[in-house]
């Protein structure tokens, strides 16, 4: 079946722009993650859905970042005010279930660039 | 907290070599270890991953991983790369608490195969 995919594939944003970012999990996955990778690092996470609950926003670096899951299928990640560094690989990531030791899948990822 | 180190940023091997990728971990528990890997423009995939049972670990590609508790280590190796194994390979812990789920990642090692 069809993975997870991401839109858009590349984002050009000024600073002070809002943006929305989409992701639309493999279906019938319960769990929906989103993470944040600058350039050179490792991914590091952001916020966790299970189903349309938002579980976990512990990684969300301050209160610009917003994601929603009303379905529990489609999520958005929204970034408002843009900032310089904002910019970075935005992947979104489902799992079937909701444990620790579930495969995690990823989407292709979301390239902002902030000017 | 949890955390993951790759010591080696950059390694470049030859074609038909064997191959060794350090990882090493921080975490309370057991943990729940993975490895994937990224090619330029891709998602992350998915080639093996570790939660209990037999500690040598088989993944695709013909990649294998050893987790050794009293190392905290979780190395991935394979004995002959090739040439379309070039890329960025990530190792990474889970952690569950029942109602947050997330993976923690180190910051990559990029690998290039020389022909």
């Amino acid at each position: 079946g069809a993975g997870v995919s991401q839109s858009p594939r590349y984002k050009v944003a000024k600073r002070g722009q809002d943006v929305a970012l989409r992701c639309d999990p493999i279906s019938g996955h319960v769990s929906l993650f989103w993470y944040q990778q600058a350039l050179g690092q490792g991914p590091e996470f952001l916020t966790y859905f299970q189903n349309e609950a938002q579980l976990d926003k512990s990684g969300l670096p301050s209160d610009r970042f917003f994601a929603e899951r009303p379905e529990g299928s489609v999520s958005t990640l929204k970034i408002q005010r843009t900032q310089q560094e904002d910019s970075a690989v935005y992947l979104c990531a489902s799992s079937l279930a909701a444990g620790g030791s579930d495969t995690q899948y990823f989407g292709p990822g979301t390239r902002l660039t902030v000017l | 907290a949890q955390s993951v180190t790759q010591p080696d940023i950059h390694i470049t091997v030859s074609e038909g070599a064997s191959l060794e990728l350090r990882c090493n971990y921080s975490y309370g528990a057991t943990p729940y270890l993975f490895w994937y890997v990224q090619s330029p423009g891709q998602g992350l995939q998915l080639l093996l991953k570790y939660f209990s049972g037999d500690t040598l670990v088989q993944g695709i590609k013909g990649f294998e991983a050893e987790f050794k508790r009293s190392q905290s280590s979780f190395n991935l190796r394979k004995p002959s790369v090739h040439w379309s194994d070039a890329a960025e390979y990530f190792c990474a812990v889970g952690s569950y608490t029942g109602t947050a789920s997330k993976l923690t990642f180190g910051t990559g090692t990029r690998l290039q195969v020389t022909l």
